[in-house]
């Protein structure tokens, strides 16, 4: 399977506990994308790579949460003290970069974090 | 799996019917635009995109029609069939460089056999 990738695929935490979610993105893709889900809505952005530059943050960021791409390929997603609030499926995106568009991003099976 | 279509506009049709899913989206200068089919407990599975200087696109049996005056999106099946069943998003972006997505609240379509 060639696709987005994601690990692990749901995370049970107590509220003040740090979790980690990887992101494997398809491997010709530069570009690397964060997503948070909840329930009946759709996806919110949070950050985005271009390679191993992180490029841009949501507001949604908070100083708690941390995202890395160290060497352009994974990338992780840090959520530090977690909080009730950041319970959501945590979803992956990547695409190309070809000069001058824009280019359909693609999802992985994203990670659903708990946190009690 | 969980489901994602909690509260979410409903649309019901029969198997082999047409549908059509509406969007109307928020930035005029958004440039580009794509419709996502999740199902449930999986990520957004990309089906077919339009960009501005276009208003309409086909593909396998769905079409994507773009109405940029009254900033409105809509994608149509053909022949929908109970694998269709899933909850569909539109998502728009702005060509600022970094391609982020902005996405809509969702419709869920349910095909009965």
């Amino acid at each position: 399977d060639t696709g987005v990738s994601q690990d692990p695929r749901h995370k049970i935490t107590k509220r003040g506990q740090n979790v980690t979610f990887r992101c494997d993105p398809i491997s010709e893709h530069n570009r690397l994308y964060w997503y948070r889900q909840t329930l009946g809505q759709g996806p919110e952005f949070l950050t985005y790579f271009q390679n191993e530059a992180q490029l841009e943050k949501s507001r949604l960021l908070s100083d708690r949460f941390s995202a890395e791409r160290p060497k352009g390929s994974f990338s992780t997603l840090e959520i530090q003290r977690t909080e009730q609030g950041d319970s959501a499926m945590y979803l992956c995106a990547s695409s190309p970069e070809i000069a001058g568009g824009n280019y359909e991003q693609y999802f992985g099976p994203g990670t659903r974090l708990t946190v009690t | 799996g969980e489901s994602v279509g909690l509260h979410l506009p409903t649309l019901s049709v029969q198997e082999g019917d047409n549908s059509i899913i509406n969007c109307a989206y928020s930035n005029s200068a958004s440039d580009y635009f794509i419709w996502y089919k999740q199902e449930s407990g999986k990520g957004p599975q990309f089906i077919i995109d339009i960009r501005s200087n276009m208003d309409k696109r086909q593909g396998q049996r769905v079409t994507v029609l773009l109405n940029k005056t009254v900033k409105h999106l809509s994608l149509q099946i053909a022949a929908t069939q109970p694998g269709d069943s899933a909850v569909y998003f539109c998502a728009e972006n702005i060509f600022s460089g970094y391609s982020t997505l902005t996405f809509g609240k969702g419709t869920m379509l349910l095909v009965s056999p």
